[in-house]
């Protein structure tokens, strides 16, 4: 999978929307972008993913450039909850379907 | 959603002790799960990949005689940490794919982990 790189932290103020940076300039055509947040002491849940297209769903937005080698997770009006570390990967289709975690951006959303 | 639970969710015992994780794929057939650990202010290492029926397959540096991993079915996977030290005290945090995910490209999705203090 090609690595990805993430800025260590940001901040949000309540309500604002959060953008969270991704870098993947080496990803090729059949890896996919995925999107992982960790609330401290849980387990990883999945937000969103996307290939070429933008997408949408209840929880945030994925924007992919047209080259792919970078892409932006928005968080439309960012929450106390939404306290958390932030993952981007980019995984392709294989057998092993490992997944491996860089160190993600801590998202510190303040009221 | 898919629903991966784990269990125990925290463990204190002490060193000599050996101890078992669970983790069980809900609501759907997981082929194949991962196991992961977690140390303060770290993100995830990938210590294993388990396949139901087969043995699993380590990571490098990972001791497989000190972390015993079983997926007799496709709903449950089990990590043994055998003889825990004090060093073996981590968060453990697996994690299941379905049959299909990688060919639909669908999310893996993750228990929320075992908290293991050895004393």
């Amino acid at each position: 999978d090609a690595k990805t790189t993430q800025p260590p932290s940001m901040d949000c103020a309540e309500g604002r929307a959060a953008n969270l940076p991704c870098n993947h300039s080496t990803i090729s055509g059949n890896e996919y972008v995925y999107w992982y947040r960790q609330i401290h002491s849980q387990g990883p849940q999945y937000i969103i993913h996307g290939l070429k297209n933008n997408e949408t769903n209840e929880m945030a937005s994925l924007i992919i450039t047209e080259d792919r080698k970078s892409s932006t997770l928005i968080l439309p009006h960012a929450t106390l909850r939404d306290t958390a570390v932030y993952y981007c990967i980019a995984h392709g289709s294989s057998n092993t379907g490992k997944l491996i975690f860089g160190q993600g951006t801590t998202l510190q959303v303040k009221p | 959603g898919a629903v991966v639970s784990q269990h125990p969710s925290r463990v204190i015992c002490k060193s000599g002790t050996s101890v078992k994780i669970e983790c069980r794929s809900l609501d759907f057939q997981a082929t194949t799960m991962f196991w992961y650990r977690q140390f303060p202010k770290q993100s995830l290492m990938l210590m294993a990949t388990s396949n139901e029926g087969s043995k699993a397959t380590y990571e490098q540096g990972v001791e497989k005689d000190k972390f015993l991993i079983n997926h007799a079915s496709l709903t449950l996977s089990t990590l043994t940490v055998t003889s825990a030290h004090p060093e073996d005290s981590s968060f453990y945090i697996c994690s299941a794919r379905g049959a299909f995910s990688d060919k639909s490209n669908q999310p893996q999705h993750f228990g929320d982990g075992t908290r293991l203090s050895i004393l």
